[in-house]
C-alpha cells in the first residue's frame, strides 16, 4: 500500500498571504489528522477529519482551517500567514472506525514564511 | 490541561548499551501511549505502543513500560545500532478524542559506533 502523501513538500509564502496544503491518506483510511511541528513548540494537534466532518480540533486560532472530500483527501489552509506559521505541517492517516488506532505520517509539507 | 513531559532532550550511548527515555502525562484520562521515531527528513514513524490496561510491551529490542499510578511511561531500547540514531516521540490520548495524540518535546538519540 501506498503510504500517506503530502503536496506541496516545500512552500515560501510572505506574511498575510494564504496557503493550502494537501493530504493523501493511505487507501481505505477514512481518518486525517493534521499536526504542526515547530522546534519551539514541538508537535501540536491541529484537527481530525472522518467522513468529510471535524471530528477534533485543536487550540490554534481560526486562520487555520481544514476540510476533507468525499475520497478522504484533506487539504488545510492558513489564512493571513504570520511568521510564526513557519513550520512542517504533517498530516497523519488512520482507519477512523476503532479508538486508538495507530496513526500513520506523511512526509510533512514545510513552510516558510517570509 | 493535557501535557507530556519528555527527558531527557538529548541521549548519546555507545553501540551495544541500552537508551532509556521518560514520558510524564498530566491527563489521568489518557489511556492509549504510543511511541514515534521521526527520521531526519521524514514524518514519525510508530514504533511501539501500549495501552493503560498493560503494564509492559516487547517487540524485538524495543520494550514500553507504563506506571498508570504515577502517570509516567518509559521507552526501553536494548543492544543500540547507529541506525537507531533518531528522535524519538511519545504520545498521550484519551479515549473520548483518541484520535489527538499528545506530544512529548522529544529526544534526539546519538549512537555512537
Amino acid at each position: 500500500k501506498a503510504g500517506v502523501t503530502q503536496t506541496p513538500r516545500y512552500l515560501i509564502k510572505t506574511r498575510g498571504q494564504q496557503v493550502t496544503l494537501s493530504c493523501s491518506p493511505i487507501s481505505g483510511h477514512r481518518s486525517v489528522s493534521w499536526y504542526q511541528q515547530t522546534p519551539g513548540q514541538g508537535l501540536q494537534f491541529l484537527f481530525e477529519y472522518f467522513s468529510e466532518t471535524q471530528r477534533n480540533k485543536g487550540n490554534f486560532p481560526g486562520r487555520f482551517s481544514g476540510r476533507q472530500f468525499s475520497n478522504s483527501r484533506s487539504e488545510m489552509n492558513v489564512s493571513t500567514l504570520e511568521l510564526g506559521d513557519s513550520a512542517l505541517y504533517l498530516c497523519a492517516s488512520s482507519p477512523g472506525t476503532a479508538r486508538q488506532e495507530t496513526q500513520y505520517f506523511g512526509p510533512g509539507t514545510r513552510l516558510l514564511v517570509l | 490541561g493535557e501535557n507530556v513531559e519528555q527527558h531527557p532532550s538529548t541521549l548519546s550511548v555507545q553501540e551495544g548499551d541500552s537508551a532509556v527515555i521518560k514520558c510524564t502525562y498530566s491527563d489521568s484520562a489518557s489511556n492509549y501511549f504510543p511511541w514515534y521515531k521521526q527520521e531526519l527528513g521524514k514524518g514519525p514513524q510508530l514504533i511501539i505502543d501500549i495501552r493503560s490496561n498493560v503494564g509492559e510491551k516487547k517487540d524485538q529490542r524495543i520494550a514500553v513500560t507504563l506506571n498508570k499510578t504515577a502517570k509516567h511511561f518509559s521507552l526501553h531500547i536494548t543492544e543500540t545500532q547507529p541506525e537507531d540514531s533518531a528522535v524519538y516521540f511519545c504520545a498521550a490520548s484519551r479515549m473520548d478524542s483518541s484520535y489527538k495524540l499528545i506530544f512529548g518535546s522529544g529526544t534526539r538519540l546519538l549512537v555512537r559506533p
